[in-house]
């Protein structure tokens, strides 16, 4: 099983500002990745696939970068909608992996 | 509009079975695989299963193999989940998704499954 690593766990930043968060994969998965947004009490939204190509009506704030085993998803400019939970998810094998997410809140 | 609608999900004893149901309207259900995920209270996702549009070909996590079962009815646009042998850990929101056999392009607002004595 391919084993997915996200960090930080939790980054704090305010808003308008740049946020980092990483992912990586035990073993390559190609540019088999995507990236999910959870907000508190709802379900999680696809934001990215093929490691960088955003979903249909994501921002262009957001960008994926990354192939093989190590990952990026940047936000550029963070809104206050933004601040959540982020998933990393490798398709390249089953059983499809998710990483266990890093959260991003307020500074 | 893509919308998946899960229901059936309740409170059950450790042991019992409880299925499953999600209806997908907005696409056309038939050309695209289908998956359950699961996120257990406080914590991450996990892949459950997936079936493909043909429903000829079916995937499942090792934690809920032999337990679990994953159908469709492309008559009824309706994706299903007949979980077996429940235990304590399977406790979780589950989504339906739509999905290639790939990633998770959209998501059911999710049903609450309790294992509980």
């Amino acid at each position: 099983e391919i084993v997915m690593t996200q960090s930080p766990a939790t980054l704090s930043v305010s808003p308008g500002e740049r946020a980092t968060l990483s992912c990586r994969a035990s073993q390559s998965v190609s540019s088999n990745l995507a990236w999910y947004q959870q907000k508190p009490g709802q379900a999680p939204r696809l934001l990215m696939s093929g490691a960088s190509t955003r979903a249909t009506g994501i921002p262009a704030r957001f960008s994926g970068s990354g192939s093989g085993t190590d990952f990026t998803l940047t936000i550029s400019s963070l809104q206050s909608e933004d601040f959540a939970v982020y998933f990393c998810q490798q398709y390249n094998d089953w059983p499809r992996t998710f990483g266990g997410g890093t959260k991003v809140e307020i500074k | 509009e893509v919308q998946l609608l899960e229901s059936g999900g309740g409170l059950v004893q450790p042991g019992g079975s409880l299925r499953l149901s999600c209806a997908a309207s907005g696409f056309t259900f038939s050309s695209y695989g289908m998956s359950w995920v699961r996120q257990a209270p406080g914590k991450g996702l996990e892949w459950v299963s997936t079936i493909s549009n043909s429903g000829g070909s079916t995937y499942y996590a090792d934690s809920v193999k032999g337990r679990f079962t994953i159908s469709r009815d492309s008559s009824s646009n309706t994706l299903y989940l007949q979980m077996n042998s429940l235990r304590a850990e399977d406790t979780a929101v589950y989504y339906c998704a739509k999905s290639g056999p790939y990633f998770f392009e959209s998501w059911g607002q999710g049903t609450l499954v309790t294992v509980s004595s």
